[in-house]
């Protein structure tokens, strides 16, 4: 099994809702990150677990909160949000050392 | 800081034409290079990669060269498909870990 699964892949949330991004992978990798993407641009790094620790934080603010319950999942749970976070949200996996990515479809997040 | 720079797109192009596409990147020290490719719809895959000087990476055709001279990772193919049509990043990791840096991302369009 070589994917990344992300659900949902579409979302449309209120500003004033609450709701959690799931990303899933069970090739062993020890280091996960999730990426926010606006259309045709690159991706942008917002958090990296690194052995289910939280080892980098792209000064992402707060009304985005990631978990890692264990070696295979990860969650971002979003709280709050402004329409300007509108985008494409995606995961990625790695070995410890990051010489390939893996990364998911994505989950498509609209702000209302 | 570390950076690259690709050529901008859109690029449009007929079946069976020449592909290149232009990066260049600033780095201390020996980075490594990496080309991905986003089809409409999903995530980043890892196209090819090259980890040292006068290393060519290649897959599905696709041929890239590490000119450490120039600075240089840009990405050829000798006939392109319908298929191709993705957008192209081309990004690079510093030999001191840390995360991928990202290029812009070149469109491309192949028309039959």
């Amino acid at each position: 099994d070589t994917e990344v699964t992300q659900t949902p892949k579409h979302l449309v949330m209120g500003m004033t809702n609450k709701k959690s991004l799931k990303c899933e992978q069970h090739m062993g990798h020890r280091a996960m990150y999730w990426y926010k993407q606006k259309a045709k641009k690159p991706p942008e790094l917002m958090f990296v677990y690194s052995y289910e620790k939280l080892s980098i934080n792209e000064s992402v603010p707060s009304r985005f909160s990631p978990e890692c319950p264990n070696s295979s999942l990860l969650n971002l749970h979003l709280h709050a949000l402004q329409p300007e976070d509108s985008a494409l949200y995606l995961c990625a996996s790695s070995q410890s050392r990051p010489e390939k990515l893996f990364f998911g479809s994505g989950t498509q997040l609209s702000v209302l | 800081g570390d950076s690259v720079t690709q050529m901008e797109g859109p690029v449009t192009l007929s079946e069976e034409a020449f592909l290149t596409i232009n990066c260049t990147y600033t780095a201390t020290g020996y980075p490594s290079l990496f080309w991905y490719v986003q089809y409409p719809g999903e995530g980043l895959q890892l196209l090819l990669k090259a980890t040292k000087a006068d290393d060519k990476g290649s897959n599905k055709g696709f041929e890239a060269t590490y000119r450490k001279e120039t600075t240089s990772f840009h990405l050829e193919k000798g006939s392109v498909q319908v298929s191709d049509s993705a957008v192209y990043f081309c990004a690079l990791r510093s030999n001191q870990g840390g995360k991928l840096i990202f290029g812009q991302g070149t469109e491309l369009s192949v028309k039959p």
